[in-house]
């Protein structure tokens, strides 16, 4: 069974550092990866996919991700944090072919201090 | 921007009432889904639909829930008899049918949040 691994509950970083969101998973053959903002009160904002190609790929208001084969891993990331990025962050998971279902993580809190 | 709908926002309800949660979802996007969060909890597939159909459905997705799309704009999922550890919130998805081998990122709703009393 596919899985979706955020290890961190709570990041806080300050205004201007950069910031990572971890994410990690476990699928037998090659996913489609995402991920997804979740802002108070509002539905899941789509930020960034893998799905072939390129490592690295940006995405949304800055934020960029790196896709790692050998350590399973798609990491969040911005060169530098605004206190508007600060939001419950998930990480998303789905197999190729006809499998759509998303596998979500446990989701990770930003909070970006002035 | 096109964006999908959810109604209501919040729902209560008595356990064992019937629930309809209601969805728009973007108008040329052909496949769809549900997903639930319980509070604290992970986003978790519900079901898929495409064609008039289910395309694919989790464990979750028993016999007290079902899905519909009565006309050619509205997505529906009910839940028959309602028990309180349906509380959670409800999310809707769409996303085009992609061509070839691309794969469309699903566009979520704001959700509803069910509570079961």
């Amino acid at each position: 069974a596919q899985s979706v691994a955020q290890p961190e509950d709570q990041v806080n970083v300050a205004e201007g550092n950069p910031l990572t969101v971890k994410c990690t998973y476990s699928v037998s053959g090659n996913p489609y990866l995402f991920w997804y903002v979740q802002y108070p009160n509002r539905g899941l904002q789509f930020l960034l996919k893998y799905i072939t190609g390129d490592n690295l790929v940006k995405g949304s208001y800055g934020f960029e991700a790196e896709f790692n084969k050998s350590q399973t891993s798609f990491h969040l990331k911005k060169p530098s944090a605004l206190v508007s990025d600060s939001a419950l962050y998930f990480c998303a998971a789905t197999l190729r072919g006809s499998a759509r279902q998303l596998t979500f993580g446990s989701g990770t809190q930003l909070t970006v201090l002035p | 921007e096109p964006e999908v709908t959810q109604t209501p926002s919040h729902q209560v309800t008595q356990m064992g009432q019937e629930v309809i949660l209601r969805c728009v979802p973007i108008s040329n996007h052909l496949y769809f889904y549900w997903y639930r969060q319980i509070l604290g909890q992970k986003v978790e597939f519900l079901v898929s639909f495409y064609n008039n159909e289910i395309s694919e459905k989790s464990e979750i997705f028993d016999d007290q829930f079902s899905v519909e799309r009565p006309d050619g704009s509205n997505f529906t999922l009910k839940i028959r008899s309602t028990k309180l550890e349906d509380s959670a919130m409800y999310f809707c998805a769409s996303t085009p049918l992609p061509p070839g081998n691309s794969y469309n990122e699903q566009f979520f709703g704001p959700g509803t949040r069910l509570t079961v009393l």
